[in-house]
């Protein structure tokens, strides 16, 4: 079945850093991409997402590719900032799932000042 | 655009009784609804899906008589855990599409705590 695989966390960085969270996916078909973010006790925005190979989502400064060669979604941020920590989760939908959404296990990332 | 209220925040009750958790879309027609369930530093795990109108469909595992789930309008969707027990303390979410192809927007999710 579909699956979402992302790096595992936690993850650590300082204000200002370059951040990259890796996710890949094993899905059949061509799926939709999406990243989604989680502030603590709240739930889940969508952040970004890309529909077919090659589109590049972006938004807030974070940008992800969709790599159908390598099967990747790659988030990545060039400047973090402090109010970025939080929870980011790897997702794709497809046709044959009836837009179910396969999350990965969610990336927890913190940044310090 | 496209919000989707979630009621209650929190809810802490005694063990055996049955709580009820509403999911709207504010500004917009839901056709299908999910309801998810989230264990502490977990990923978040569909319970069911649910169309205006229709039966629920549950995902393996899922007791469709302990979570009972009315979707009665297009905008609002009810997720009843009844007889709760402590092992159902748990983060719930759900979240509603407006339409195919278009991406899930999700409630701010309910903490159920079961004493």
């Amino acid at each position: 079945g579909d699956s979402v695989t992302q790096m595992e966390g936690p993850v650590t960085l300082s204000e200002e850093a370059f951040l990259t969270i890796n996710c890949t996916y094993t899905a059949t078909g061509y799926p939709s991409l999406f990243w989604y973010v989680q502030y603590p006790g709240e739930g889940l925005q969508l952040l970004l997402k890309a529909t077919k190979a090659d589109d590049k989502g972006s938004n807030k400064g974070f940008e992800a590719t969709y790599r159908k060669e390598t099967t990747s979604f790659h988030l990545e941020k060039g400047s973090v900032q402090v109010s970025d920590s939080a929870v980011y989760f790897c997702a794709l939908s497809s046709i044959q799932g009836a837009q179910k959404l396969v999350f990965g296990q969610g990336t927890r990332l913190t940044i310090n000042p | 655009g496209a919000v989707v209220s979630q009621h209650p925040s929190r809810v802490i009750c005694k063990s055996g009784t049955s709580v009820k958790i509403e999911c709207r879309s504010l500004d917009f027609q839901a056709t299908t609804m999910f309801w998810y369930r989230q264990f502490p530093k977990q990923s978040l795990m569909l319970m069911a899906t649910s169309n205006e109108g229709s039966k629920a469909t549950y995902e393996q595992g899922v007791e469709k008589d302990k979570f009972l789930i009315n979707h009665a309008s297009l905008t609002l969707s009810t997720l009843t855990v009844t007889s709760a027990h402590p092992e159902d303390s748990s983060f719930y979410i759900c979240s509603a599409v407006q339409g195919s192809n278009q991406p899930q927007h999700f409630g701010d999710g309910t903490r159920l705590s079961i004493l």
